[in-house]
């Protein structure tokens, strides 16, 4: 089966400091698709940052990186410089390149920066 | 990425009555999904729209409770059918324009049973 899995319900950070929010995932494909979605208190979901598992280079979008642990399927995301606006509810999830398209979701972690 | 609208954006309704969602993107996409959420939990696919045909649900969710259309690639609706105040959630449509992409995400529908 695949899963996914995001061992932090709940991290806080200041302002202007650097937080990585854990995932782990397990899939017998080789070939998928790994995402970070954040949704804020207003509930909408928002695409993050994104890696394709062909790839080694780490994706990087402005103070997002992922570190891609492709042999121990782990999939980090590192927010550097954190901002108030940052506090939310963060989500990894995947799928696969042989399936129907569905996103695999973690629980969830649930981000506050701290003034 | 693609521009999507979801109505109505909540809804307070009385128990066993029913409720129709509408999902509509600015572009042809592959494939729409519905997912629900409980507040502060993850999500969980109730079922993929296909366009022409009959959607294909998840363990546990029955097309008789909730019933989804797809008439063309554009547009999806989700109805939640006798509703229960277990029924009270957020719902969530989605698109996947093409294989590698990301999902992207109606700004979803909070719903409550009373």
């Amino acid at each position: 089966a695949q899963t996914v899995t995001q061992s932090q319900p709940e991290m806080s950070v200041q302002e202007a400091e650097t937080v990585t929010l854990s995932c782990t995932y397990d899939t017998s494909e080789s070939n998928y698709y790994l995402f970070w979605y954040k949704q804020p208190p207003s509930r909408q979901m928002i695409l993050v940052i994104r890696q394709e598992a062909y790839k080694q280079q780490n994706a990087t979008e402005n103070r997002f990186s992922v570190n891609f642990q492709k042999a121990a399927k782990s999939f980090s995301l590192k927010i550097s410089d954190s901002q108030l606006g940052d506090t939310a509810m963060y989500f990894c999830a995947f799928y696969g390149s042989g399936n129907t398209g569905k996103l695999i979701f973690g629980q969830g972690t649930t981000l506050q920066v701290k003034p | 990425s693609a521009v999507i609208s979801q109505k109505p954006s909540r809804d307070i309704c009385q128990r066993g009555t029913s409720l129709t969602i509408q999902c509509q993107v600015d572009s042809q996409v592959t494939m729409m999904f519905w997912y629900r959420q409980q507040p502060g939990q993850s999500l969980t696919l109730i079922a993929t729209a296909n366009q022409g045909s009959e959607a294909t649900y998840e363990s546990g969710f029955v097309i008789d409770k909730f019933p989804i259309s797809r008439p063309n690639l554009t547009f999806s609706t989700l109805t939640v059918s006798n509703m229960s105040p277990e029924d009270s959630s957020i719902y969530l449509c989605s698109v996947l324009r093409d294989r590698g992409e990301p999902q992207h995400f109606g700004d979803g529908t909070r719903l409550s049973i009373l």
